[in-house]
């Protein structure tokens, strides 16, 4: 079966660094995506990832290890801001996007 | 970037009415757009994948004469909620896809709650 692995709920500070790790399972790989979802909105698009390796945007980097089926997503300088769900999302072999219940990131000053 | 309008953003009925959802590509054509339902703290769940000009394909579990979907243009997408119950309150959320096919980016409406009294 599909199945995606992450934490419920982290909590970190302001100005800090927060890892949110994700572990997939699926039929049939075509990379994935991270989106940002703040309650009651809708996900925004944060990352894409198809090759193995980091990709750096901004305050924002995600990891992709393709053989472990796993990724993070890192955060930096922590704003209030984004204390949001963290959503991992791999696709599979027939594009699909499957979904997990997302990583809630609590933000304290 | 690419922006998908949906409309309305909340919505209130009685049971046993229909509600009508719409979701628009603003910028850019949508041939596929996708319809999910995201219940409290839960993912978000993949009811259809809409295509232009052909019947929308429902995902295993979602009732197809109760969730109608009509894709008539590359920009807009309806989603007609059936008979509504209070159990079909919910967030809906219609996506498309920009540009780079079937790995492009998902481009997110902005979600429409509906709670059905």
């Amino acid at each position: 079966g599909q199945n995606i692995d992450q934490p419920t709920e982290m909590t970190a500070t302001e100005g800090a660094i927060v890892q949110i790790n994700c572990t997939y399972q699926t039929s049939g790989f075509n990379g994935l995506f991270w989106y940002q979802q703040h309650a009651g909105e809708a996900p925004t698009f944060l990352s894409y990832n198809v090759l193995d390796g980091l990709e750096e945007k901004g305050r924002f980097s995600s990891f992709l290890s393709r053989s472990k089926g796993y990724s993070y997503l890192l955060l930096k300088e922590l704003q209030m801001k984004d204390s949001a769900s963290y959503l991992c999302a791999p696709m599979d072999s027939n594009y699909q996007l499957i979904w997990g219940a997302g990583t809630k990131l609590i933000i304290k000053p | 970037g690419a922006v998908v309008s949906q409309h309305p953003s909340r919505v209130i009925c009685k049971s046993g009415t229909s509600v009508k959802i719409e979701c628009r590509s603003l910028d850019f054509q949508a041939t596929t757009m996708f319809w999910y339902r995201q219940f409290p703290k839960q993912s978000l769940m993949l009811m259809a994948t809409s295509n232009e000009g052909s019947k929308a394909t429902y995902e295993q579990g979602v009732e197809k004469d109760k969730f109608l979907i009509n894709h008539a243009s590359l920009t807009l997408s309806t989603l007609t909620v059936t008979s509504a119950h209070p159990e079909d309150s919910s967030f809906y959320i219609c996506s498309a896809r920009g540009e780079g096919g079937d790995t492009g980016e998902l481009f997110f409406g902005e979600g429409s709650r509906l709670t059905v009294l």
